[in-house]
């Protein structure tokens, strides 16, 4: 099991330019996440994913697209990026977050993203 | 609107020298409080799920309390490799999208000197 794999680790961008992070799991899980992590701010929630098809808005969703094609794969599109989106994200995915042990996500490893 | 707030920020203990970490939260009705471990580099790493007041979890060197208001997170006699950030979440219980959002505070730097 590889758990959480997402790709790149580290991306430099230009504002104004767009790229796509993906995030891919192999423990079967429905739910999937994006998260940002910014200094002196705790996790924020970006989008979510309960299943394939379904996705929807998390805290800060702006800028940002999602899309939920298959069960292991959950990408995250930065339309026109800017400097304010310069961060590390974290995807994570959970087997449920309504049913048994909820709140266990598993992360990946991040994806650093600096946007000039 | 969930809050939570992690003391202190950063935390230095000398290896041996016990102490606690402190979760406060707002929630407008918890389903469950959330420990991770993130280490320099890495995503978080779940470590303790608590669901009620006045549960305990425990986990090697560290013990996980929860009461209405706050949880604590207790490291006994802790070891160099003890050093990480401690991230603490909390669930809303309800319907809908409050169901499918970890509220995470900004976490606590714990560094344990040998």
């Amino acid at each position: 099991n590889a758990g959480v794999t997402q790709t790149p680790k580290f991306q430099v961008l230009k504002t104004g330019q767009s790229m796509t992070l993906q995030c891919a799991q192999d423990m079967n899980h429905e739910y999937m996440s994006w998260y940002r992590q910014d200094p002196g701010m705790g996790l924020r929630l970006i989008h979510y994913s309960v299943g394939a098809g379904i996705t929807d808005q998390g805290e800060v969703p702006n800028g940002y697209n999602v899309s939920r094609s298959t069960t292991e794969d959950f990408p995250l599109r930065l339309l026109s990026a800017a400097p304010s989106q310069t961060s590390v994200y974290f995807c994570a995915s959970s087997y449920s977050m309504v049913y048994g042990d909820t709140g266990e996500l598993f992360f990946g490893e991040g994806s650093r993203l600096t946007v000039l | 609107e969930d809050q939570v707030t992690q003391s202190p920020e950063a935390l230095r203990l000398q290896e041996g020298e016990s102490s606690s970490l402190n979760c406060s939260y707002t929630v407008s009705g918890l389903r469950g409080l959330f420990w991770y471990r993130q280490d320099p580099g890495k995503g978080p790493e779940f470590l303790f799920t608590l669901y009620s007041a006045g549960e305990e979890k425990e986990k090697e060197r560290l013990k996980a309390t929860l009461t209405k208001k706050e949880s604590f997170l207790h490291i006994t006699a802790p070891k160099p490799e003890d050093s990480a950030t401690y991230l603490c979440a909390v669930q809303a219980a309800g319907s809908g999208g409050s169901n499918y959002k970890l509220t995470f505070g900004k976490g606590t730097l714990l560094t344990v000197n040998p």
